[in-house]
């Protein structure tokens, strides 16, 4: 079975400007969350789909959205690229969300901002 | 407010020893409890995890001790070998995840050949 797959690797912005992430789940799982990566705070929890519907949503600003299709596939979009965006980020998926299914992350996009 | 705090943030151990990495938390809500290890250029892996009903849990060489009115839980790799050199995050998450894995910060393990 095939992993959980980010698209692109690597991307290299400039501030203001808007970027979308891609991130196709394993087969079968329909919960996707992502998490930014940074060397000073680590891993945060940006938001999770399930359904095509966004069931949670971390501490970050307006500028970070998301969307699921009914494929599952997911999306993350930054508007008004800042230096601060600079990280990594992850996708991770899961069957349905419930209390026993453990998150099965990618290898991540790296963004960086210039 | 950082939920879950990691000890150390780097260590050093010989071949065949035992590693051994710690966290702490403070939301009692919490109630799994994900060990994951991530090499460089790749995500975070799933290792263990445990439950706060279950005071240990062994899978192969990697042991979680969880200590719930310590509000601590611990990973050890026991006879630690060089592939295991890579950073490990404990983490921790309320009623399936839904609201997301609270990280701590992670520690760089290096195993000494």
């Amino acid at each position: 079975k095939a992993g959980v797959t980010q698209t692109p690797r690597y991307l290299i912005k400039t501030r203001g400007q808007q970027v979308t992430l891609s991130c196709s789940p394993i087969s079968g799982h329909r919960s996707v969350s992502w998490y930014q990566q940074t060397p000073g705070q680590g891993l945060q929890f940006l938001f999770e789909y399930f359904s095509e519907t966004q069931r949670n949503k971390g501490n970050f600003p307006g500028r970070f959205s998301g969307r699921q299709f009914s494929n599952s596939r997911s999306e993350m979009n930054v508007s008004t690229l800042e230096l601060g965006d600079s990280a990594l980020y992850l996708c991770a998926s899961r069957p349905t969300g419930g209390s026993n299914q453990p998150q099965h992350f990618g290898d991540g996009t790296r963004l960086s901002i210039l | 407010q950082q939920q879950v705090k990691q000890s150390p943030q780097s260590l050093i151990v010989q071949k065949g020893g035992i590693s051994i990495i710690n966290c702490a938390y403070e939301n009692t809500a919490f109630d799994y409890f994900p060990w994951y290890q991530q090499f460089p250029g790749k995500g975070p892996a799933l290792l263990i995890a445990i439950r706060p009903d279950v005071s240990e849990k062994k899978e192969g060489r990697f042991t979680i001790s969880f200590n719930k009115s310590a509000k601590q839980f611990s990973l050890h790799i026991m006879d630690s070998q060089p592939g295991d050199s890579a950073t490990y995050f404990c983490a921790a998450s309320i009623g399936g995840g839904a609201d997301g894995l609270t990280f701590g910060k992670g520690t760089h393990l290096i195993i000494q050949p």
